[in-house]
Formats: structure tokens, C-alpha cells, sequence
């Protein structure tokens, strides 16, 4: 059966923190994707990776970076958090998703 | 520029009716299309997904209806149940699937006792 998992349900962190946000899936799957969800905007890219060390932006990738170092896991990263990246993360690897990450920022 | 229109934004159904929601794309590049149904607080389940080459595929109570020439498809939900009240989002991609997904914005359906 297929599997993704996030690594956080919810998260709350502080303006100016350094977030990770993991997501691991059990498919063997070269593309894996990053979208974050806001209410009225639906489901928007931040970045993908078809392989190993590979890397694309999405359609809103500033603010986010990624790190995919093993096949199964796809890191999201949020260099310095903002109030304004307080959003559903979801996690997707080929067209599954993730439970998804709730993150709000103070 | 929206690539993938849904319709509409919310639907309230009676139990035992049918629901529709609707699609419309512009890019005649996507060759993968498939629908997700979102309970609040979890991620997107992936429900069914059709293909270009068949202009309708049935699983269970769940039919998806493809029409090429018009860049539309719908999704129906027959003897609609108060647990499909979720919300639905339809989507598109090339590569068979592979590559990104563009989303509609979502339809939140309500099936009311």
C-alpha cells in the first residue's frame, strides 16, 4: 500500500526560525513534490525533484528551499520563518499525498 | 493564468442524489487526470483518475466523465452519502502523472441527511 509520511501533524515555531519539514515515502517514486494549501488560493507548488539531488521551483518557491540527499525523503525548508508562511504543507510523491503539516508561525 | 477551472465552489446534495462537479482545462498537453477528496485537517486522498483515451471510468459509486473536444470532465457521485461530504479537488497533469499537478480551486460538498 502506498505510503507518505510528514513529519509533523502541527507545528508552531517563532518568526526568524529555521524550520524542517520532512516527508518520507515508501515507493521507491522519483518525483516527489512540496504544495502548500491556504484557504481561497487552493494547492500551489513550492518546489519538486524527479531525482537524487535534483531540484526545481515551483510556482511560489521564494522563502523555501529543499534537500533531497536519499531518494525516499524530501526536505522542505523555510530559512527564516514569516507570519505569512503560516499554512497546510502537503507532501506528494507521484500523485499521493502526504497527512500534511500544519505550521503556524508567531 | 487558472489552467484547470472547477465548478462549482460548494454543493449541498441530498442523501441518495447524485453530485456533480466539473472541470474545464486549457492545456492540451495534460494527459492525466485525476480527482482528490480532502477531509478537513488531511491531506488529499487520491479517489480516481482517468486517462485521455476512455471518456468515462466507474469505481463504485464514483464515475469520472472525460469529453476531449470540449477539455472537460466531471466527477459524479452516485447515492451521494453524508460521509462524501468532504471537499473535491479535480486536477491535470502531463506525463501520465508523473509530473506536476495543476489543481481546480475545490468544490466543498455537503451531503445533507
Amino acid at each position: 500500500d502506498v505510503k507518505v509520511t510528514q513529519s509533523s501533524r502541527y507545528l508552531v515555531k517563532r518568526t526568524g526560525e529555521k524550520v524542517f519539514l520532512e516527508c518520507v515515502q515508501d515507493m521507491d517514486h522519483e518525483n516527489m513534490f512540496w504544495y502548500r494549501q491556504d484557504p481561497g488560493l487552493g494547492l500551489r507548488l513550492i518546489y519538486f525533484s524527479y531525482d537524487v539531488k535534483m531540484k526545481e521551483k515551483g510556482d511560489i518557491p521564494e522563502g523555501y528551499s529543499v534537500s533531497r540527499e536519499k531518494k525516499e525523503r524530501f526536505s522542505l525548508i523555510l530559512e527564516s520563518a514569516s507570519t505569512n508562511q503560516t499554512s497546510m504543507y502537503l507532501c506528494a510523491s507521484r500523485q499521493f499525498f502526504g497527512p500534511g503539516t500544519r505550521l503556524t508561525v508567531l | 493564468q487558472q489552467q484547470v477551472k472547477q465548478s462549482p465552489q460548494s454543493l449541498i446534495v441530498q442523501k441518495g442524489g447524485i453530485s456533480i462537479i466539473n472541470c474545464a482545462y486549457e492545456n492540451t498537453a495534460f494527459d492525466y487526470f485525476p480527482w482528490y477528496q480532502q477531509f478537513p485537517g488531511k491531506g488529499p486522498a487520491l479517489l480516481i483518475a482517468i486517462r485521455p483515451d476512455v471518456s468515462e471510468k466507474k469505481e463504485g459509486r464514483f464515475t469520472i466523465s472525460f469529453n476531449k473536444s470540449a477539455k472537460q470532465f466531471s466527477l459524479h457521485i452516485m447515492d451521494s452519502q453524508p460521509g462524501d461530504s468532504a471537499t473535491y479537488f479535480c486536477a491535470a497533469s502531463i506525463n501520465s502523472g508523473y509530473s506536476t499537478l495543476t489543481f481546480g480551486k475545490g468544490t466543498m460538498l455537503l451531503v445533507s441527511p
